[in-house]
């Protein structure tokens, strides 16, 4: 399975946009881009997902490179409640497109 | 509608001991995944389901074992508890391979 790498660890100014960024030079053709993100002691949550085009939704929005080997999730005004560990991860097309975790980056969000 | 629910959300085992977690979803899921969190560290896939009857080996299967004998529910069995299992354990499912995975809030297991 394609490699993702992420920086351990970002901060953010509360209510300015943070740029997430992660690379995936491996990715292949049909590799989907997921973003999850881990509140403290929570179990993961979904933020976003794309393939080629760049994605918005009500939580944040997904810019890939044109050459599909790296992506950023931004946050478009950061809050106190979106810090967390940040995972982007790359979903296969085959079995069970299973998730595969990496050690994501830890969002502190400074009042 | 409850989404993913685990239980018991925490446990403590003598080494040598055994369990089932427990996570059942009131969704009709059919994938469900089991995994684990060390501290610190990402999560690591331990067993999925496909669907009813089907059950497949993760990243770290070692010392576990699931069953599906149902869409609702996909229980993970520790036969002999030990010391390395001490993780927090997250049960996930999704409706198929297009979509988003929902996770329950995780069990905290210690094994002393």
């Amino acid at each position: 399975d394609a490699k993702t790498t992420q920086p351990n660890s970002m901060e953010s100014n509360e209510e300015e946009p943070v740029h997430l960024p992660c690379n995936h030079s491996t990715i292949s053709g049909t590799d989907y881009i997921h973003w999850y993100r881990q509140l403290p002691s929570q179990g993961p949550e979904y933020v976003i997902h794309g393939l080629t085009s760049n994605v918005n939704n009500r939580m944040a929005s997904l810019a890939i490179a044109e050459d599909r080997k790296s992506s950023t999730l931004i946050l478009h005004r950061a809050t106190l409640r979106d810090a967390a560990v940040y995972y982007c991860i790359l979903r296969g097309q085959t079995g069970a497109n299973n998730l595969f975790f990496g050690t994501g980056t830890r969002l502190t969000v400074i009042p | 509608n409850a989404g993913v629910t685990q239980t018991p959300k925490f446990r403590i085992l003598k080494i040598g001991q055994s369990m089932t977690l427990q996570c059942t979803q009131d969704m009709n899921h059919n994938y469900m995944y089991w995994y684990r969190q060390d501290p610190g560290m990402g999560l690591k896939l331990i067993y999925y389901s496909v669907g009813a009857g089907i059950t497949d080996k993760g990243e770290v299967p070692n010392g576990y074992n699931v069953s599906r004998s149902t869409t609702e529910d996909f229980p993970l069995r520790l036969e002999l508890a030990a010391p390395s299992q001490t993780s927090v354990y997250f049960c996930a499912s999704k409706t198929n391979r297009d979509t988003e995975a929902f996770f329950g809030q995780g069990t905290r297991l210690t094994v002393v």
